[in-house]
């Protein structure tokens, strides 16, 4: 079975960084690009970032572009999304995605449960 | 940026009633679609991808429709479960792209 758990969402001041981890299981990590998506409270999904299945390409929404670095470690088996200069506007559930096949589509399945970051003074 | 626009919002309706949602996009995305639905307090689940493939284990209750700039979810007997928000995407260009969701409510 597909498992990917988030970690790392907490309260951060604005300007402030946080790193979320995704740790993924049951599935040959490797062969599958990645992404975050986000959610603000009580609203609408929104992409953040994608990558390839081995690192190389990212790609990144423009509201995060120069702020947030996502990255993988495939002996691990991990995502993560390094989020820097953070803005209220940042606020949101923060999930983990896996690319539906392993011939990239950039649609997303499974997703994890997700993670909470609350950006605020 | 293709925006991706849904309607209605909400959508009241019971159990066993067909659900028609529409996803109509601001240029043409081929058939490059999904829908999702998310329940309250969970992520989001797949359920079509390329405009009308059922994802796995998806009930045949659950259809897709359209191409380039008008998309159909339907819904043909909605069950309990099935009350939730649904969200398109589309895949054609960067950026990745969701609509705002349309809410399936109980009546």
């Amino acid at each position: 079975e597909v498992q990917l758990v988030e970690s790392g969402g907490d309260l951060v001041q604005p300007g402030g960084s946080l790193r979320l981890s995704c740790a993924a299981s049951g599935f040959t990590f490797n062969n599958y690009a990645m992404s975050w998506v986000r959610q603000p409270p009580g609203k609408g999904l929104e992409w953040v970032s994608t990558v390839s299945s081995s690192g190389t390409n990212t790609y990144y929404a423009d509201s995060v572009k120069g702020r947030f670095t996502i990255s993988r470690d495939n002996s691990n088996n991990t995502l993560s999304l390094q989020m820097n200069s953070l803005r209220a506007e940042d606020t949101a559930v923060y999930y983990c995605a896996k690319d539906r096949t392993s011939v990239t589509t950039y649609f997303f399945d499974p997703w994890g449960q997700g993670t909470l970051v609350t950006v605020s003074s | 940026e293709i925006v991706l626009t849904q309607s209605p919002a909400t959508l009241s309706l019971s159990p066993g009633e067909r659900a028609t949602l529409s996803c109509r996009a601001s240029r043409s995305v081929g058939r490059y679609l999904a829908w999702y639905q998310q329940r309250p307090g969970q992520a989001p689940g797949l359920l079509i991808y390329d405009a009308s493939n059922r994802a796995t284990g998806i009930p045949a209750r659950f259809s897709g429709s359209g191409s380039e700039t008008d998309f159909t979810l339907t819904i043909s007997s909605l069950e309990p479960e099935d009350f939730a928000v649904y969200y398109c995407q589309q895949r054609r260009n960067w950026p990745l792209t969701f609509g705002g969701g349309t809410k399936v409510e109980i009546k």
